[in-house]
């Protein structure tokens, strides 16, 4: 079946350090590839996505390459904030199941 | 309106006891997932509605656990008998689409409802 790995978190940057958060997958066929991201005592929220490989998804600074080859989708961000501290899921759709699967999650923490 | 919402926000039970939990989808939005998320853990996929195609309860963890959908769009997720290890934030989800296409679609979640069984 189709799974998502996440890095462990929690990772804890100071104010305007460069972030990345690993995913990788697997799948059967061409799924696409989604970060949702969790603030604090809220749902999860969209932040970015890629259908088809080589596709870079952007959104708030943050950004994240569709790799076919290596199978995966690392979440980077060049200066994080301190607003930016929440949870990271890395999820997946399509890949032969229409049950959208998502990683564990990676909590961050930014200190100012 | 304008996005998902889930009712109630909070709820604390006692074990033994059912519980009832509601959720609103976008207008329009066919596809209709509940997740558990318990402390530390990612999301575990419990239930999936799809237009008025029967439902895919394979996530489930037993059958204690149920949900319906009234016509295509509220849901209801009820836990009979509540333990202590239902304790979690049990999340909606809903998205657009056909069967095919809604697996690209983006879901949109609501902020869930905690609960806490006693």
């Amino acid at each position: 079946g189709n799974s998502v790995t996440q890095m462990e978190g929690p990772v804890t940057l100071s104010e305007e350090a460069f972030l990345t958060i690993n995913c990788t997958y697997t799948a059967t066929g061409y799924p696409s590839l989604f970060w949702y991201v969790q603030y604090p005592g809220e749902g999860l929220q969209l932040l970015l996505k890629a259908t088809k490989a080589d596709d870079k998804g952007s959104n708030k600074g943050f950004e994240a390459t569709y790799r076919k080859e290596t199978t995966s989708f690392h979440l980077e961000k060049g200066s994080v904030q301190v607003s930016d501290s929440a949870v990271y899921f890395c999820a997946l759709r399509g890949g032969g199941s229409y049950i959208p699967t998502f990683g564990r999650g990676t909590s961050l923490i930014v200190h100012p | 309106g304008a996005g998902v919402s889930q009712s109630p926000s909070n709820k604390v039970t006692e074990k033994g006891k059912d519980v009832e939990l509601r959720c609103d989808p976008i207008s329009g939005h066919t596809a209709l997932y509940w997740y558990r998320q318990s402390l530390g853990q990612g999301l575990e996929f419990l239930i999936y509605f799809q237009g008025n195609s029967a439902p895919d309860k394979s996530g489930l963890p037993s059958d204690r656990f149920s949900a319906e959908r009234t016509g295509g769009s509220v849901s209801t997720l009820t836990i009979q008998r509540t333990q202590q290890e239902d304790s979690a934030v049990y999340l909606c989800a809903s998205s657009l689409g056909s069967p095919v296409e809604h697996v690209y679609n983006e879901q949109f979640f609501g902020p869930g409802t905690r609960l806490t069984v006693l």
